[in-house]
């Protein structure tokens, strides 16, 4: 089966960089996808790694290393718009649909 | 690019009434769609996979008989929940995938309450 953990909660200052973690055991991998969700609201896109290193978009950037099963989600110049659910979600390999994670609720205060 | 609808946003209903939601890709052909479910707190759940013109794949557990699923073209698919019940109540996602995309992109979802 897959397997995908990222923390439940964060917390952080609205100026400030947080790092949002996913560990992942899945039978092969075929790609890792970070979205955002707002509350009530569906997941936007974020990035979609599939090769190792950092992949940068601004003030969001997305990491991975495939040989341990690992991948974060940097945000920087946080905002108070930036509070909200961030989902991980792993392809297996040879499979096109994606396994997602529980989610990682972030609130930004002043 | 790379829109996509979904209709209605929101329904209440009464227990034992079926209910229609429709999914459309707006600016490309999804020859891949995805239906979810999202209690609160919680993540996505993903309830079936439909290929346009082929019966959908549904996940362990959830019900084909109840929760009916059509993808008749390539920029439609609809999920239809009979005889719904309280505990259908839930918020109900699509999500889109073209031949040459990576990834899939979410319509706003349906909020459904059945009293």
């Amino acid at each position: 089966g897959q397997n995908i953990d990222q923390p439940t909660e964060m917390t952080a200052t609205e100026g400030a960089i947080v790092q949002i973690n996913c560990t992942y055991q899945t039978s092969g991998f075929n790609g890792l996808f970070w979205y955002q969700q707002h509350a009530g609201e569906a997941p936007t896109f974020l990035s979609y790694n599939v090769l190792d290193g950092l992949e940068e978009k601004g003030r969001f950037s997305s990491f991975l290393s495939r040989s341990k099963g690992y991948s974060y989600l940097l945000l920087k110049e946080l905002q108070m718009k930036d509070s909200a659910s961030y989902l991980c979600a792993v392809r297996p390999g040879g499979s096109y649909i994606p396994t997602f994670g529980r989610g990682t609720s972030l609130i930004v205060h002043p | 690019g790379a829109v996509v609808s979904q209709h209605p946003s929101w329904v209440i209903c009464k227990s034992g009434t079926s209910v229609k939601i429709e999914c459309r890709s707006l600016d490309f052909q999804a020859t891949t769609m995805f239906w979810y479910r999202q209690f609160p707190k919680q993540s996505l759940m993903l309830m079936a996979t439909s290929n346009e013109g082929s019966k959908a794949t549904y996940e362990q557990g959830v019900e084909k008989d109840k929760f009916l699923i059509n993808h008749a073209s390539l920029t439609l698919s609809t999920l239809t929940v009979t005889s719904a019940h309280p505990e259908d109540s839930s918020f109900y996602i699509c999500s889109a995938r073209g031949d040459n995309q990576e990834t899939q992109y979410f319509g706003p979802g349906t909020r459904l309450l059945v009293l």
